[in-house]
């Protein structure tokens, strides 16, 4: 089946660096990708639409230069984190959707970031 | 995209069979419904979906009531592995949009 590849699966980094977190799918191609962020307890909130060869669409009050993300191919979409803060940390997660088949979005396996 | 609500915890006994249950009464003609499930800080999982008629896979079947406003996941025999948080999302099965909008979920307790 699909599967979708997120790197690196944690992360620690110091308040004012940026992070660069990358999500592959491995076995398809994929036009969009998708990044959502989340909290401890909560749910999956969707921060961004991710698009091959075009920029990308951020949900309401996500900043997006912040958080930049660049789809450069059909298989890679990356989320750089900037000028991290302590609020920054979460899970990040990362999904995309394999046309050939029914199985609606595969997601990656998270990226936990922790800014200290 | 619909919202859903789901209870936003269950209890199984191992063995046992769930029955998550989720009310979609918006939902739209186009939409389905599908089932997610995330355990501890790990992605999603996809589990199955569906339109209006009742699936099946190796892992859980789905039940759509025939007015669509609601469904049931049914684990058919839970073990404490299935704990996690079980998310239903209804959605347009369409080739580009993407959008999965995830409600709070039910966390699915399984207990020996």
């Amino acid at each position: 089946g699909a599967v979708v590849s997120q790197h690196p699966s944690w992360v620690i980094c110091k308040s004012g660096t940026s992070v660069k977190i990358e999500c592959r799918s491995l076995d398809f191609q994929a036009t969009t990708m998708f990044w959502y962020r989340q909290f401890p307890k909560q749910s999956l909130m969707l921060m961004a639409t991710s698009n091959e060869g075009s920029k990308a669409t951020y949900e309401q009050g996500v900043e997006k230069d912040k958080f930049l993300i660049n789809h450069a191919s059909l298989t890679l979409s990356t989320l750089t984190v900037t000028s991290a803060h302590p609020e920054d940390s979460s899970f990040y997660i990362c999904s995309a959707r394999d046309l050939s088949n029914n199985y609606g979005y595969t997601f990656g396996s998270g990226t936990r970031l922790t800014v200290v | 995209d619909a919202k859903t609500t789901q209870p936003p915890s269950m209890d199984c006994a191992e063995g046992r069979a769930a029955n998550l249950p989720c009310n979609h009464s918006t939902i739209s003609g186009n939409e389905y419904v599908y089932w997610y499930r995330q355990i501890h800080s790990q992605g999603p999982q996809y589990i199955i979906h569906g339109l209006k008629n009742n699936e099946t896979n190796e892992m859980a079947s789905l039940i759509i009531t025939e007015d669509r406003k609601s469904s049931t996941l049914i684990l058919p025999h839970a073990t404490l592995r299935d704990t996690a948080v079980y998310y239903c999302i209804v959605r347009v099965f369409n080739t580009n949009a993407g959008k999965s909008t995830f409600g709070d979920g039910t966390t699915l307790t399984v207990k020996p």
